[in-house]
């Protein structure tokens, strides 16, 4: 059974980069039928989109985010990886790892993890 | 980008009742559209896909329909574990876009 699992600082400070990573069990991330992605919810609010990559290592970003963020993949490890640059208070959220085909929805989350952005 | 919108944004029910959310895309989608299902602290799930696909696993008091603009997810008799928020997405094309989402209230 397929799992992802987001790990990462819970707090990063202004200004600086926000690093995630998702580990992928129970199914390899070099599957040429999957993309791997990355989804925010601030608290209290709605889904958004961050971006995806292929194993290949070919990326979609979220024009609102693309000058800041950063995804890539590690075969060898089985993860991918979101960098998020510049940080506000505004991108604190919980952040998800998710499995979508293409085209085809999110089949698959992590569990998701709390990033506060603070001083 | 293509904008989704829910409607509503609240929606107040009794357990057995019948509930229709409805979704609206800013251009066509043709039918790639899912359904999702968030409880508080959990991931969302999901539901349906393309339109009107129930994932294998969920209960088929779950429905979708629609394409093109205009779609609908309905409950046919809502269970007490039914209450949560729904999200619709369009995954025609790259910003995959949300809706604002619809909290599903007891009543």
């Amino acid at each position: 059974q397929l799992q992802l699992q987001e790990s990462g600082p819970g707090l990063v400070k202004p200004s600086e980069t926000l690093s995630l990573t998702c580990t992928v069990s129970g199914g390899s991330i070099s599957s040429s039928s999957y993309y791997w992605g990355w989804i925010r919810q601030p608290p209290g609010k709605g889904l958004e989109w961050i971006g995806s990559i292929f194993y290949s290592g070919s990326t979609y970003y979220n024009p609102s985010l693309k000058s800041r963020v950063t995804i890539s993949v590690d075969t060898s490890k089985n993860e991918f990886s979101l960098k998020l640059s510049s940080v506000t208070a505004a991108d604190t959220a919980v952040y998800y790892c998710a499995r979508h085909g293409y085209p085809a929805p999110m089949d698959v989350w992590g569990k998701g993890t709390t990033v506060t952005v603070s001083s | 980008d293509i904008q989704m919108t829910q409607s509503p944004s609240t929606l107040s029910a009794s357990v057995g009742d019948r509930v229709t959310i409805t979704c609206r895309a800013s251009q066509s989608i043709s039918s790639w559209l899912a359904w999702y299902q968030q409880k508080p602290g959990k991931a969302p799930e999901l539901l349906i896909y393309k339109a009107s696909s129930l994932k294998s696993g969920v209960p088929s008091r779950f429905s979708g329909s629609g394409s093109g603009t205009d779609f609908t997810l309905t409950i046919s008799s809502l269970q007490p574990h039914d209450f949560a928020t729904y999200y619709c997405q369009q995954y025609n094309s790259y910003p995959y876009t949300f809706g604002q989402g619809t909290k599903l209230e007891i009543k």
